[in-house]
């Protein structure tokens, strides 16, 4: 079975740019959430969706902002990029049928903003 | 408010010995914990779980303790290895379907050969 993918790996852009990450989850998995990870603060929720709606979301700004697929596979999309926002994103997904929710893990998108 | 705290920022310990990471949790509403280990450049593995009902819970080396009244979990490796040298994430949820993972910020472990 496939495990989770992102595309780009890694992304360079500049501050006020807006840019789009995607994430394919696993096969069967109807759930996927986004988190950011930076030095020293760890993974941070962004937002969960499942079967197309968000179900969940964390403490972010609304430039910050995402999308699922009927094939479940999600995009997320950050506009006006400041340089905090410099970071890896990862995506996560689950099939939510059992406790706990055992997440898997994509290898991430390291995102640069200069 | 961070809900689930990783205190010590790292930890270095001498291969075959025991490395204890620790975790605290501020939410009494969690019910399940799980750890996660991360290597450079990879996304976060799945390691161990366990839920409130149990105080702990062993896979090979790994055995994960739990302690509901002091809300505080610890994460025992033993013998450690180099190979276990990673990011250790603590993690917890509700018991809700729906109810997503918090995570703590990390704990990196290095064993030195």
């Amino acid at each position: 079975k496939a495990g989770v993918t992102q595309t780009p790996r890694y992304l360079i852009k500049t501050r006020g740019q807006q840019v789009t990450l995607s994430c394919s989850p696993i096969s069967g998995h109807r759930s996927v959430s986004w988190y950011q990870q930076t030095p020293g603060q760890g993974l941070q929720f962004l937002f969960e969706y499942f079967s197309e709606t968000q179900r969940n979301k964390g403490n972010f700004p609304g430039r910050f902002s995402g999308r699922q697929f009927s094939n479940s596979r999600s995009e997320m999309n950050v506009s006006t990029l400041e340089l905090g926002d410099s970071a890896l994103y990862l995506c996560a997904s689950s099939h939510q049928l059992t406790l706990p929710d055992e997440q898997f893990f994509g290898p991430g998108t390291r995102l640069t903003v200069l | 408010d961070q809900q689930v705290k990783q205190n010590s920022p790292s930890l270095s310990v001498q291969e075959g010995r025991i490395s204890i990471l620790n975790c605290d949790y501020t939410n009494s509403m969690f019910d399940y914990f799980l750890w996660y280990k991360k290597y450079p450049a990879e996304g976060p593995t799945f390691l161990i779980s366990i839920s409130s009902i149990k105080d702990k819970n062993e896979d090979g080396r790994f055995t994960v303790f739990l302690n509901k009244s002091a809300k505080h979990l610890s994460l025992h490796i033993v013998p450690s290895q180099p190979g276990d040298s990673a990011v250790y994430f603590c993690a917890a949820s509700g018991a809700g379907a729906n109810s997503k993972l918090t995570f703590g910020k990390g704990i990196t472990l290095s064993v030195r050969p």
